[in-house]
């Protein structure tokens, strides 16, 4: 049992260029979500999802994409990377029975 | 809007001695509240939560929180803290939608030997 995967863990861009953080769950979990941990503010939500095909955004969803289209796997892209994205992605899923949230190991994005 | 905030960014204290971390949540109605660690080159991960009923929740390696409703408080406790404690720590709360959880901006605490 893996838990959250994230690939990959640490990533350099240029400004403009285009990627996909990669999250994968083996719980069977219907819920996943996207953070940024930046210093001094926490984590803040980007985007989110409840189930295969449904997704939402969250706090700071401006920059960033998600789909949805296996219970397993929810990928984070950023469009065109900007100096403002560097920061430390954590993607979650969500056991709804207990409300704990399970963390992926996390991305380190540095953009140039 | 909800927020949570927490009192110190940074803390430093010996082997042994006492921990308290602040923590307030701005929403008046049911709301669930959470700490979580993220210990150096981990994972972050649950250290326990509070839904309803008792107001004084254990958690895990020890630590402790009790919930004040008056206060809009959630603080965090260890009566005595061990070097493997050293890690940062983040108060969350959810209201509402399932996940959605607001985090404070997360306490940094060092203790030394």
């Amino acid at each position: 049992n893996a838990g959250v995967t994230q690939t990959p863990k640490f990533q350099v861009l240029k400004t403009g260029q285009s990627m996909t953080l990669q999250c994968a769950q083996d719980m069977n979990h219907e819920y996943m979500s996207w953070y940024r941990q930046d210093p001094g503010m926490g984590l803040r939500l980007i985007h989110y999802s409840v189930g295969a095909g449904i997704t939402d955004q969250g706090e700071v969803p401006n920059g960033y994409n998600v789909s949805r289209s296996t219970t397993e796997d929810f990928p984070l892209r950023l469009l065109s990377a900007a100096p403002s994205q560097t920061s430390v992605y954590f993607c979650a899923s969500v056991n709804l029975v207990s409300d704990t949230q399970y963390f992926g190991p996390g991305t380190r994005l540095t953009v140039l | 809007a909800q927020s949570v905030s927490q009192h110190n960014h940074h803390v430093i204290l010996s082997e042994a001695a006492s921990l308290e971390l602040g923590c307030n949540y701005s929403y008046g109605g049911t709301v669930n509240l959470f700490w979580y660690v993220q210990y150096p080159g981990q994972h972050l991960q649950l250290l326990l939560k509070y839904f309803s009923g008792d107001p004084l929740v254990k958690g895990i390696k020890g630590f402790e929180a009790e919930f004040i409703k008056s206060k809009f408080s959630f603080n965090l406790r260890k009566p005595s803290v061990q070097w493997s404690d050293t890690a940062e720590y983040f108060c969350a709360s959810r209201r509402g939608s399932w996940g959605k959880l607001q985090f404070g901006a997360g306490t940094q605490v060092v203790v030394t030997p």
